[in-house]
């Protein structure tokens, strides 16, 4: 079936260090599957982080990085330097060209440290 | 940035009554979605929802789930009745258009809990 499994969290790391947030995809009933990052931060409902739609492309958003990667079936989320303010719940998701179905992953809380 | 609005936030109440969790979406948005999240689990679609009539919906919105919008109020989930497994917390979210994949806007969840 259509699926999406990410890094179990919480994960915890220091101000100004890099992350990486695993996602890998498994997309059977749909033929292009557009891959998201999305983010909860505290007090708050999810909102959409970025949005890959075509395989090897990446997408950013607020110093975050995903690259569509299709022969690993991946969209592994990416931060140079994280900042306190990161600290959230992110969701890696699957969906097809419409939005009548997505596919969340567990969520990765994201914890940072001062 | 736009936001969600679901009323109740928590709810609790005894197995076979009736519960409506409302939620008030983004103002000129035309797709609104039910998800459904059992503690411990994914987060998984229930229904989704355009011009007054139900577009899609899965095999988790059961018979005893209904869904409305009268006259542009509140998007409603209606359980009834309730069963000990509807305990969750249920995630109402709305979308300007279909084009614009994945551009959901979520409300921050309403939890249910049948006792």
């Amino acid at each position: 079936g259509d699926s999406v499994t990410q890094t179990e969290g919480p994960v915890t790391v220091s101000e100004s260090e890099s992350l990486i947030i695993n996602c890998t995809y498994s997309a059977t009933s749909i033929a292009y599957p557009n891959l998201f990052w999305y983010v909860r931060y505290p007090g708050e409902g999810l909102q959409l982080l970025l949005k890959v739609i075509t395989a090897g492309q990446k997408g950013s958003s607020r110093g975050f990085e995903a690259t569509y990667n299709k022969e690993t079936t991946s969209f592994h989320l990416q931060k140079a330097s994280v900042q306190e303010s990161d600290s959230a719940v992110y969701y890696c998701a699957l969906g097809g060209n419409s939005n009548n179905r997505i596919f969340f992953g567990d969520g990765t809380q994201l914890v940072v440290k001062p | 940035g736009p936001k969600v609005l679901q009323i109740p936030s928590h709810q609790i109440i005894d197995m076979g009554q009736m519960v409506t969790l409302n939620c008030d979406p983004v103002s000129n948005h035309l797709y609104f979605y039910w998800y459904k999240q059992i503690l411990g689990q994914q987060m998984e679609f229930l229904v989704n929802f355009y011009n007054g009539k139900v577009m899609e919906k899965s095999k988790l919105f059961k018979d005893q789930f209904s869904v409305e919008r009268p006259d542009g109020s509140y998007f409603t989930l209606k359980i009834q009745p309730t069963a000990l497994e509807d305990s969750a917390v249920y995630f109402c979210a709305s979308s300007p258009r279909q084009g614009n994949t994945g551009q959901l806007y979520f409300g921050e969840g309403s939890k249910l809990t049948v006792l």
